[in-house]
């Protein structure tokens, strides 16, 4: 039972260079988020996705491009990395809410460790 | 501008003691309050969650406590184990904001043994 499973772990970038953050859930969900977190700033919302074709921008969109590939896979974009991007990227998904309307919880990755020199 | 405010940003509690964080909130029409739990290393997960229409939910050593009139909600830990050692998130969400939370900063919590 894998959850979400997020891919690279760790990754080192030069100023400017680019990448792609992979993230793939395999429990069904609708929706799916990416985070960035920040030693003292908690959780912050770069991305999210609320279904399948549908993107919007969270708390700190600046710098970033998202894909929603599939209902599985949620792509995070740095098309020109800044060493302000350096953090940890923590991707999560969950269920649609419920008839009752209540929440779902949210599952998270392990998160991608960047570092940008 | 901050809508959920986390207290405190560290604490320290010996084993077998009562670990209590605060979070307070700003929007009314917030009406569901999770907390998570980060280990290092790790993603968040969520440990437990209410809704604002009880005051007080348990789930084993966990307690959410809710006051709906003052706008606050705490998570207390009865007898703390060093293995609850973690950071700890509050959050909360409303109806028709695409499911999105609202954290707080984040309360790192050491159980001395």
């Amino acid at each position: 039972n894998a959850g979400v499973t997020q891919t690279p772990k760790f990754q080192v970038l030069k100023t400017g260079q680019s990448m792609t953050l992979q993230c793939a859930q395999d429990m069904n969900h609708n929706s799916m988020y990416w985070y960035r977190q920040d030693p003292g700033m908690g959780l912050r919302l770069i991305y999210y996705s609320a279904s399948e074709g549908t993107t919007d921008k969270g708390e700190v969109p600046n710098g970033y491009n998202v894909s929603r590939l599939n209902k599985r896979e949620f792509s995070l974009r740095l098309e020109s990395a800044a060493p302000s991007q350096t953090s940890v990227y923590f991707c999560a998904s969950s269920e649609a809410r419920k008839a009752d309307h209540s929440n779902q919880p949210q599952h998270f990755g392990d998160g991608t460790r960047l570092s940008i020199l | 501008q901050q809508q959920v405010k986390q207290s405190p940003q560290s604490l320290i509690v010996q084993k077998g003691g009562i670990s209590i964080i605060n979070c307070a909130y700003e929007n009314t029409a917030f009406d569901y309050f999770p907390w998570y739990q980060q280990f290092p290393g790790k993603g968040p997960a969520l440990l437990i969650a209410i809704r604002p229409d009880v005051s007080e939910k348990k789930e084993g050593r966990f307690t959410i406590s809710f006051n709906k009139s003052a706008k606050q909600f705490s998570l207390h830990i009865m007898d703390s184990q060093p293995g609850d050692s973690a950071t700890y998130f509050c959050a909360a969400s409303n109806a028709g904001n695409n499911r999105k939370l609202i954290w707080g900063l984040g309360t790192s919590l050491a159980v001395n043994p």
